[in-house]
């Protein structure tokens, strides 16, 4: 196990509806990303939180937004739901060390929360 | 803009057998790492290995061994003596320039659309 827990594991909602999905980050991690992946496809990069803010947005609309809070833990919130959202979303954690030239840790995944919107 | 390009969509090997999953990556930065995770059915993506992409050397980690040729943008992972639960989907990914924004793009990824690895007794 990674240590990266996410909730809930599954969820339907109607079209037009809010979800808000949550994940813990593994212990020490100061950084989570999120990402998207529909059925059959690879996981897309939705954005990344660190140290609160958000850090590196990917090719997504301003309904999904997302928080971290002080003890790294995150949030993702999509307003509006579509069909197309209909996705397993991944929540990853890693330690980022803020100097350059400084490794980091590779990106732990969560189970992630497979969302059905009908 | 970055891209993973994973040609095989699935894969059907026989226990034992050597298995070579292909993954061709495209990057306009200089620095960037390069990644391969396992995702069994269960969701979760199991993280394998990663390489920076200024070693070239080659190395073998147990049943796992991994063939990066910068030249030709190319980072193939091998699985030697197949088991049944390698049986997963397989996904490339690609980081963007850790040096360039220090804290964190080194862990934004960039994934191909996976293989299907089957390995049957």
């Amino acid at each position: 196990e990674t240590g990266v827990t996410q909730s809930p594991t599954h969820l339907i909602k109607t079209r037009g509806q809010q979800v808000t999905l949550r994940c813990s980050s593994q212990s020490g991690h100061n950084t989570v990303s999120w990402y998207q992946q529909a059925l059959g496809q690879g996981p897309q990069f939705i954005f990344q939180y660190y140290r609160e803010e958000e850090n590196g947005r990917g090719n997504f609309p301003p309904r999904f937004s997302g928080l971290q809070f002080p003890n790294y833990s995150s949030e993702l919130n999509v307003n509006a739901l579509e069909l197309d959202d209909s996705a397993l979303y991944l929540c990853a954690s890693s330690l980022a060390s803020g100097i350059r030239f400084v490794g980091y840790t590779e990106a732990f995944f969560g189970q992630g929360t497979r969302l059905t919107v009908v | 803009a970055q891209k993973v390009t994973q040609a095989q969509t699935e894969i059907s090997v026989v226990e034992k057998e050597d298995v070579t999953l292909d993954c061709v990556y495209e990057t306009r930065d200089t620095t960037y790492y390069l990644f391969w995770y396992k995702q069994p059915p269960s969701g979760e993506l199991v993280f394998l290995i990663r390489r920076n992409s200024f070693d070239e050397q080659n190395e073998i980690s147990g049943r796992y061994s991994w063939n990066f040729q910068k030249s030709t943008s190319s980072f193939n992972f091998t699985i030697t003596a197949s088991q049944v639960v390698d049986s997963a989907v397989y996904f490339c990914a690609l980081s963007e320039d850790p040096w360039r924004a220090p804290e964190t793009s080194g862990s934004r990824l960039t994934f191909g659309e996976g293989t299907q690895l089957t390995v049957n007794p």
